[in-house]
């Protein structure tokens, strides 16, 4: 089945750097969500995705969707001790509009 | 407030016990779900509804039967539970009822199963 692979798995990062993560698939996505889950939360939708090569801010959070349409890439730039958090990335599939996701992306921020 | 509230926030409970997860929405959607998040694993959807009406089923064990009384509320009977079904349990609602872009979801209920 579909799968949506996101990489780093975690990243471990100084205050103030800048952050990249990304997603990839073997299929195409015709739109791709980036949510942010806060310990304890539930997922809160940061950047959603409608066209191939869109790039789409957020404040510091930069979010783009691949030309191929089977990827994508989100950047935090100067990051700040409330980004930690774990990021997902997700997508819907065209036969029945399921969300797939993937398995996150774990900011930790050190001190 | 992300407009959708689940209750309880966390819960314990044992093999042969019956408990029950609610969800509400207060953001006049139509579309309900009902998520299952592991440690280190996606998010795993279980059960859609669209109008109220059930329209996916993902496979889930019998041990898990939702309810969806209206399109504002949505339940989660569990009964004789494994230890392998602990996890965060999240509901989320769209708008859309053909599509479930732009979730948005609640706190999740941390479950524990002892």
């Amino acid at each position: 089945g579909q799968q949506l692979n996101q990489s780093p798995q975690s990243m471990f990062i100084q205050e103030g750097e800048d952050v990249s993560m990304n997603c990839t698939s073997s299929s195409i996505f015709n739109t791709w969500l980036w949510y942010k889950q806060d310990p304890g939360e539930g997922p809160v939708l940061l950047i959603a995705l409608y066209k191939a090569g869109e790039l789409t801010s957020n404040g510091r959070l930069t979010a783009q969707f691949g030309t191929t349409r089977k990827d994508s890439f989100l950047n935090i730039s100067a990051s700040i001790p409330s980004d930690v958090g774990i990021y997902f990335c997700a997508g819907p599939l065209d036969s029945n509009y399921q969300l797939i996701w993937g398995a996150g992306t774990k900011l930790i921020i050190k001190p | 407030e992300t407009g959708v509230t689940q209750t309880p926030r966390h819960l314990v409970m044992g093999m042969t016990n019956k408990k029950s997860l609610k969800c509400e929405q207060h953001l006049g959607h139509n579309a309900m779900y009902w998520y299952k998040q592991s440690a280190k694993k996606p998010l795993e959807l279980m059960f859609v509804y669209n109008f109220k009406e059930q329209t996916e089923n993902n496979s889930v064990p019998s041990r898990f039967s939702p309810e969806c009384p209206n399109s504002s509320h949505l339940f989660l009977h569990l009964h004789t539970l494994q230890p392998e079904d602990s996890a965060l349990y999240l509901c989320a609602s769209s708008q859309h009822p053909t599509g479930n872009t732009e979730a948005f979801f609640g706190q999740g209920t941390r479950l524990t199963v002892v």
